[in-house]
């Protein structure tokens, strides 16, 4: 079964129209996180939370936004999408306290900017 | 901060052959290591990891890591690769519980049948 799970798979938006990605999860973690992954590169951290906790990276634009209204639910919010902006975005949650740091990756949602 | 780098950035290996992926990271500290492959079309997925212990960490599909601390290396092995190998390869480092996993460039792996 689905552990940590993203909608939609895949979303088509015109050059600044907003953009809402979702990732839920039913593992109970404290710590989600949010990956841009443009072709045949690494994934790159965007931001994270730990709880309620924003974290984010210092190289982050201020285009992209998060929400985390609960422990299951986290959304990216793309503001006005650029071409540039156009990649595979990943959700992923790590366990609680005490764990081994190992991150659970959702199947991602591919944004196309036309 | 940490950072990972992969040697390769492609390889083409016929089946059969022996695959081995080399990363190296930085990081001063205690740290968790990772090896994610990503098929074509798919999601990142945990092939194996290394917290403590034996440092020769075996995964899924017969794939296999050594975490070599004396040369910060955690290289991914296996003896005989198949088409369905064909895949991007991440190796990840991250300091445990609740900080960022950093990822290296990736290698894209191609076996030819």
């Amino acid at each position: 079964d689905a552990m940590v799970i993203q909608n939609p798979r895949y979303q088509v938006t015109q050059f600044g129209k907003p953009v809402t990605l979702s990732c839920s999860q039913t593992l109970n973690h404290n710590v989600m996180y949010w990956y841009q992954q443009k072709s045949s590169q690494a994934p790159k951290l965007l931001f994270h939370y730990y709880d309620k906790d924003f974290n984010n990276e210092a190289d982050t634009p201020d285009n992209f936004q998060s929400r985390r209204p609960n422990t299951s639910f986290c959304f990216l919010d793309i503001r006005s999408p650029g071409l540039g902006d156009a990649a595979m975005y990943l959700c992923a949650t790590q366990g609680t306290s005490g764990g081994t740091g190992e991150l659970f990756f959702g199947e991602g949602s591919r944004l196309t900017v036309l | 901060a940490q950072s990972v780098s992969q040697h390769n950035h492609h390889v083409i290996l016929s089946e059969a052959a022996s695959l081995e992926l080399g990363c190296n990271y930085s990081y001063g500290g205690t740290v968790n290591l990772f090896w994610y492959v990503q098929y074509p079309g798919q999601h990142l997925q945990l092939l194996l990891k290394y917290f403590s212990g034996d440092p020769l960490v075996k995964g899924i599909k017969g794939f296999e890591a050594e975490f070599i601390k004396s040369k910060f290396s955690f290289n991914l092995r296996k003896p005989s690769v198949q088409w369905s190998d064909t895949a991007e390869y991440f190796c990840a480092v991250n300091a445990g519980y609740g900080n960022k996993l950093v990822f290296g460039a990736g290698t894209i792996l191609r076996v030819k049948s």
